[in-house]
């Protein structure tokens, strides 16, 4: 099983809503990150979670709460956004370490649309 | 964060080699080169990845330059199901675990039949 899966595929919230955006994988991996895609950019790096503590927040704003459960779920929580953070966020996955290992395993996103 | 620079756009025809350049002057002696490549409405997936010499998988090779500041993607055979957009990154691993990729602008690689 080498699939991270990532839900809702499509999410469509006004700005005044909540919502959360969900991913699992079951590689026993112990690394699991959040990145944002906005339409014909590279991928930017938001959250590192690494055996299910924060790492890196690459100075993502507060209206973006992520949370590591367990090893094999993250979770970003949506609140108070605006149009642009319209984007693809995507979430990937890891074991920590050097050389093969390091290979990121990603979903295939989920895209969400702020009215 | 070590910086690479690729071109924006290339093209090629179905059957024939493609080899993707990528920049990366600014490299340090423990960064690893990693390529990655993005199809349309997919997330990215691994494609190769070296440290020092050249390497080969079922899906691409990779040159490195002996002073490590260049590197090179070799499709061997393009086929249609190789356009995307491919990225050279330079991975930083992270104290705590876990690897930082800071993806580049990438790329856009087109095949024609």
């Amino acid at each position: 099983d080498t699939e991270v899966t990532q839900t809702p595929k499509h999410l469509v919230m006004g700005m005044t809503n909540k919502k959360s955006l969900k991913c699992e994988q079951h590689m026993g991996h112990r690394a699991m990150y959040w990145y944002k895609q906005k339409a014909k950019k590279p991928p930017e790096l938001m959250f590192v979670y690494s055996y299910e503590k924060l790492s890196i927040n690459e100075s993502v704003p507060s209206r973006f709460s992520p949370e590591c459960p367990n090893s094999s779920l993250l979770n970003l929580h949506l609140h108070a956004l605006q149009p642009e953070d319209s984007a693809l966020y995507l979430c990937a996955s890891s074991q920590p370490g050097q050389g093969r290992a390091g290979e990121l395993f990603f979903g295939e996103g989920s895209r969400l649309t702020v009215l | 964060d070590a910086k690479t620079t690729q071109p924006n756009s290339m093209e090629s025809n179905e059957e024939e080699p493609v080899h993707l350049p990528c920049n990366h002057s600014t490299i340090s002696g423990t960064d690893y080169i990693h390529w990655y490549r993005q199809l349309p409405s997919q997330g990215p997936e691994y494609v190769i990845h070296g440290l020092t010499s050249n390497v080969n998988n079922r899906m691409a090779s990779l040159a490195i330059a002996e002073d490590r500041k260049s590197s090179t993607l070799i499709l061997h055979r393009a086929t249609l199901r190789d356009a995307a957009v491919y990225y050279c990154i330079l991975r930083d691993i992270l104290t705590g675990g876990g690897n930082k990729l800071t993806f580049g602008t990438g790329t856009q690689l087109k095949v024609e039949l």
